[in-house]
Parts: structure tokens; C-alpha cells; sequence
């Protein structure tokens, strides 16, 4: 697609269980990473994809978060037994250079809005 | 991780105005980057400056890459009330991206 796609706009979950955040990104680029935007933060690095390598996960806060990019595209990003401190937007983002490219290839997506009632 | 200090966290001002925000790091870093995130958006690159001490402008917005590689500034002139929004900085390394805790713009016509 033309732009970095993301779904669903909003979600509201009830504290315990799973939900799944789904990115796409433009077609052609290599490199995917996520993004956690909380209330009055700056972005928070979650996780990053590069082609067929092992993901960059450092940036996961718990073993509830996981993510997976099936066939270098699509990525999913699954958070286990939602938290209230996990509302948040999450913002997917791709780049055509990978190593976070020179920073300026960044694409984001419009995010999704994360409610744990 | 090493975080980028952002300030101020919320301006308010009246139509043209001008602006100003900085950014800092304890940290070299060899890129600095100004993003724009409008509501529901995502951020969205304003200006990317590569060299020590570069100054580039886009418009009525300026922006320049500290001689330390430690800081930069964002300038708006003549702000306009599409300006509202929250403006981040980002700094880039080899393989690290950071960014600031943004600054939101609020312009009152």
C-alpha cells in the first residue's frame, strides 16, 4: 500500500486478556519496528525486523509482549494477560535501509490506541 | 536506554507567534530529527540534519544540529493553527533511535 497501515484503530480489552495489533507495512520495505507511545512520553523502541534476520527484541518490557513479521510483511504484535499500565498507542513504523536506516526513512502508521479497562 | 531531555512539554501561543523548543542528550549522536504528530497520526519527519552545526530550514520552520552533536532546536515562525500538534525530536546512531517526550503546540487564533 501506499502508507504504513495499522489495525485496529482502537482497542478496549478487558485487563487479563490477549490482543493482537497488526502492522503493514509499505510494500518493499525491509525493515519494521514498533513503537509504544504512552501519555506524555517519547516513543519507546519495542521491537525491530530486519529482512530474515532474528528480530531485535530488546526492547520488549515483559515476556507478555511478543511480536512475529510472517513472510518479511505483515507484523503482529501480541500483548499476554493486558495490563493497565499497557494503554498506550502503538505506533508501527517501516524504513527501506535497515540498522534503523540513517533515521530519516522512518514511515509511521496512524498507531493503534490501546484501552485496558 | 539513553533518553533525549525535550522541553518545553507544552507551549501555548497565540497566531504568529514564533517558537521554539530544543532537545539534549548526555550523548553524541550523529543524525538529529524533528517529527510532527498531528491528532491520531502518526509522526510525521519535518526536517533531518547530519552534520555538526548544520542549520536547514523547511519553510517557515528552522532547525540546527548542535556543534556538540549533543542538542538541536526547533524554530517556528509566524505559527499558524495548523501548527498545533506535538513535535518530537530523534536522534540516531548505528543502530539506536531515541526520541524525546515531545512538546505540544497549542496555537490560539
Amino acid at each position: 500500500g501506499a502508507g504504513v497501515s495499522q489495525s485496529p484503530s482502537n482497542k478496549v480489552t478487558e485487563k487479563g486478556k490477549d490482543v493482537e495489533l497488526r502492522c503493514d507495512p509499505i510494500s518493499g520495505h525491509t525493515a519494521l519496528y514498533w513503537y509504544r507511545q504512552s501519555l506524555g512520553q517519547g516513543l519507546e523502541f519495542l521491537i525491530y525486523f530486519q529482512g530474515n534476520s532474528a528480530p531485535d527484541k530488546s526492547g520488549l518490557p515483559s515476556d507478555r509482549f511478543s511480536a512475529e513479521r510472517t513472510g518479511g510483511s505483515v507484523s503482529t504484535l501480541t500483548i499476554q494477560r493486558t495490563q493497565q499500565e499497557d494503554s498506550a498507542v502503538y505506533l508501527c513504523a517501516s524504513s527501506l535501509e535497515g540498522g534503523f536506516g540513517r533515521g530519516d526513512g522512518y514511515t509511521f502508521g496512524s498507531g493503534t490506541r490501546l484501552t485496558v479497562v | 536506554g539513553q533518553q533525549l531531555n525535550q522541553s518545553p512539554q507544552s507551549m501555548f501561543i497565540q497566531e504568529g507567534e514564533d517558537v521554539s523548543m530544543n532537545c539534549t542528550s548526555s550523548s553524541i549522536f550523529n543524525t538529529w530529527l524533528w517529527y510532527k504528530q498531528d491528532p491520531g497520526e502518526g509522526p510525521v519527519l519535518l526536517i533531518a540534519l547530519y552534520k555538526a552545526g548544520e542549520l536547514t530550514s523547511n519553510g517557515r520552520l528552522t532547525a540546527q544540529f548542535g556543534i556538540t552533536r549533543k542538542d538541536s532546536f526547533l524554530n517556528i515562525s509566524a505559527s499558524i493553527p495548523s501548527d498545533v500538534g506535538i513535535y518530537f525530536c530523534a536522534a540516531h546512531n548505528n543502530n539506536d533511535m531515541r526520541f524525546g517526550a515531545g512538546t505540544r503546540l497549542t496555537v490560539k487564533p
